[in-house]
């Protein structure tokens, strides 16, 4: 299984900042990356699709980046309601495998 | 708008099998794969399995012996049953559809949370 690893864990940030999470892949899976948001007792909510495309409806604060191993996300500017957590999945190759999460909290 | 559902019993005693239904709404189930996806509490995202309209599927290796994915399309619904379930399995689990390309999940079900306990 491919491995995918997140950093930090957690995060605490205030409105308006910038803010950058990774997302490593223990091989390359080009630019087959996903990032997803997830609010407690909701659905998780696509965000960017293969490394650095925004979803439909999904505001322009929202970034994407990187290949091969490497990935970011980015907020540029954080709004409330940007607080949850965050996780990056691969779908590469089955079995699709999702980071531990990025928890973002309100600093 | 589509639209996914999860259904099906809360509770499953140790030993016996996990049945849940996701039903789709707002477009038609054909011509996608649709995954199940499970989160235990206080722990990440897993991938249980997937299944293409015309029955194909793929499953996780961790869970492959013990799981079962099919679709009716008729009833534009798809289904899991999972066999010989322990506490471990307790989980909230749910139901997405995989965009035809790229293969992200670009719509989900709100979520189900099956407990395991006698």
């Amino acid at each position: 299984d491919i491995q995918m690893t997140q950093s930090p864990s957690s995060l605490s940030a205030s409105v308006g900042d910038r803010v950058t999470i990774t997302c490593r892949s223990s091989q390359s899976i080009t630019t087959f990356l996903n990032w997803y948001q997830h609010k407690p007792g909701k659905a998780p909510n696509l965000l960017i699709y293969a490394a650095s495309n925004l979803q439909s409806g999904v505001p322009s604060r929202f970034g994407g980046s990187g290949s091969g191993t490497d990935f970011t996300l980015t907020i540029s500017s954080l709004q409330p309601e940007d607080f949850a957590t965050y996780y990056c999945q691969q779908s590469y190759t089955t079995p699709y495998t999702f980071g531990q999460g990025t928890k973002l909290e309100i600093k | 708008q589509v639209q996914l559902q999860e259904s099906g019993p809360r509770l499953v005693k140790p030993s016996e099998t996990l049945s849940l239904t996701c039903t789709v709404s707002g477009d038609s189930i054909n011509d996608y794969y649709w995954s199940w996806i499970r989160q235990p509490a206080g722990k990440g995202l897993e991938w249980i399995g997937r299944i293409y309209t015309s029955g194909n599927t793929n499953y996780n290796p961790s869970l492959k012996s013990r799981v079962t994915i099919s679709v009716d399309t008729s009833k534009n619904q798809f289904s899991l049953k999972l066999n010989s379930v322990t506490a471990a399995d307790t989980a909230v689990y749910y139901c997405a559809r995989l965009a035809r390309n790229d293969w992200h999940f670009d719509y989900w079900g709100q979520g189900t949370l099956v407990t395991v306990s006698s």
